[in-house]
């Protein structure tokens, strides 16, 4: 079975701190995602990676960078959070072809007081 | 850009009855669409999706989808529903570029 692994299920945090949320599949997937899910809206694309090193812009990522330093670790990062960030965060992964199905960990809840 | 519409927020649905869930997709050419399922605080999972070939899919749980290109709808239904199938309910449509977009989803509350 795939396994798509998140750090924390839960996080709460200050306005300003820097937050780093980890994602960690063992499917040798080539690609990753990081998406942001609000009611209402869905889910929306914040970054993905196809490649280690390598990562291009969502729909919304102002407020947020991630790193790829090896295959099977993605990590999201607020640089400095704020209110409007406390959302669920969904880590996914994917092998390469668009027709793929993208397999989800577990989410992050993310509070920012 | 690909885009997917879902236009029902909440449904409710007796226990035993049947379900469908609409989805409307937004694409140029032949898309590849999904559905997912997300249960109270866990994550995504496929129950579905199509790229080509038979336009009616079977899934998991008992659910199939059918891709009628004319309506641009990939709509998932159920026969009959079970207790356990409460969940939010997200369909998306990705293209070659292995993104995918996602719908606002829908709740299903079933009663019993």
């Amino acid at each position: 079975d795939v396994k798509v692994t998140q750090s924390s299920r839960y996080l709460v945090k200050r306005t300003g701190e820097k937050v780093f949320l980890e994602c960690v599949q063992d499917m040798d997937h080539e690609n990753m995602f990081w998406y942001r899910q609000d009611p209402g809206l869905g889910l929306r694309l914040i970054y993905f990676s196809y490649d280690v090193k390598m990562k291009e812009k969502g729909d919304i990522p102002e407020g947020y960078s991630v790193s790829r330093e090896k295959k099977e670790r993605f990590s999201l990062i607020l640089e400095s959070a704020s209110t409007n960030q406390t959302s669920m965060y969904l880590c996914a992964s994917s092998f390469r072809e668009g027709r793929e199905t993208q397999y989800f960990g577990p989410g992050t809840r993310l509070l920012v007081l | 850009a690909q885009s997917v519409t879902q236009p029902d927020i909440h449904i409710t649905v007796s226990e035993g009855a049947s379900l469908e869930l609409r989805c409307n997709y937004s694409y140029g050419a032949t898309p590849y669409l999904f559905w997912y399922v997300q249960s109270p605080g866990q994550g995504l999972q496929l129950l579905l999706k199509y790229f080509s070939g038979d336009t009616l899919v079977q899934g998991i749980k008992g659910f199939e989808a059918e891709f009628k290109r004319s309506q641009s709808s990939f709509n998932l239904r159920k026969p009959s529903v079970h207790w356990s199938d409460a969940a939010e309910y997200f369909c998306a449509v990705g293209a070659n570029d292995y993104k995918l977009s996602f719908g606002a989803g829908t709740t299903v509350t079933v009663r019993a």
